[in-house]
């Protein structure tokens, strides 16, 4: 019973190339997130939906672009990929009533 | 924009003893949440404890407890009878009061679990 599950789990790809990330909650809860975790373990959200809706957008480059079909999916897609998205990437969601956030197992993203 | 500071990249403690790992904020807003997570090497991010800032009683866990310091906006981890399942990093959050927000992490605080 995954509540945030992530696909997939390793990606190792050339730089150019494009690529997704597919995230899925079984909470019911109508926030997701995009977090980007760097090298030095440094946490920082990129996105946030609310019931489909982009309500954060934290300066993230446009070849990163989220979509959302409906609240349960938040998906992650990056176009022309780069050296420096070499990362890992949590999705994660919580309920409007501001508990705390639940994350993925994360998405390690390896540019070669 | 609020901040979050933990002033100690790594910290170390033996098997069953204490330890106390610091976290500092800075906000101008009077309700907010303050979160502890923890991230074994598995990866998985995993919620160790919770205080709402509108509380006076310091969160408890189990063995884990916080020393919440509103003014001083100080949020401090206490682990007792530490385990080797301890060994994590330690990531403290703020987030704001309102839907929809985002946390806002610190750096983290690797901890080292001796036998």
């Amino acid at each position: 019973d995954t509540a945030v599950s992530q696909t997939p789990k390793y990606l190792v790809t050339q730089m150019g190339n494009d690529k997704s990330i597919k995230c899925e909650q079984n909470l019911g809860h109508d926030t997701m997130y995009w977090y980007k975790q760097d090298s030095k373990k440094f946490l920082k959200i990129m996105f946030s939906y609310n019931n489909k809706e982009l309500i954060i957008n934290e300066t993230v480059p446009n070849r990163f672009s989220p979509k959302s079909p409906d609240k349960a999916h938040l998906n992650l897609h990056i176009n022309s990929l780069e050296l420096g998205d070499s990362a890992v990437y949590f999705c994660a969601s919580s309920p409007l009533e501001n508990t705390e956030a639940f994350f993925g197992q994360g998405t390690r993203l390896t540019v070669v | 924009a609020q901040t979050v500071t933990q002033s100690q990249p790594e910290m170390s403690v033996q098997e069953a003893e204490t330890v106390t790992l610091s976290c500092t904020y800075d906000t101008s807003e009077s309700d907010y949440y303050l979160f502890w997570y923890k991230q074994p090497p598995s990866r998985q991010m995993i919620l160790v404890i919770r205080q709402e800032a509108y509380k006076q009683q310091n969160a408890t866990e189990n063995r884990f407890s916080v020393n919440f310091q509103k003014a001083a906006k100080s949020f401090s981890l206490k682990i007792s009878d530490s385990q080797l399942g301890d060994a994590a990093m330690y990531f403290c959050a703020y987030r704001s009061f309102g839907g929809s927000e985002k946390l806002v992490f610190g750096k983290g605080t690797k901890l080292t679990v001796n036998p």
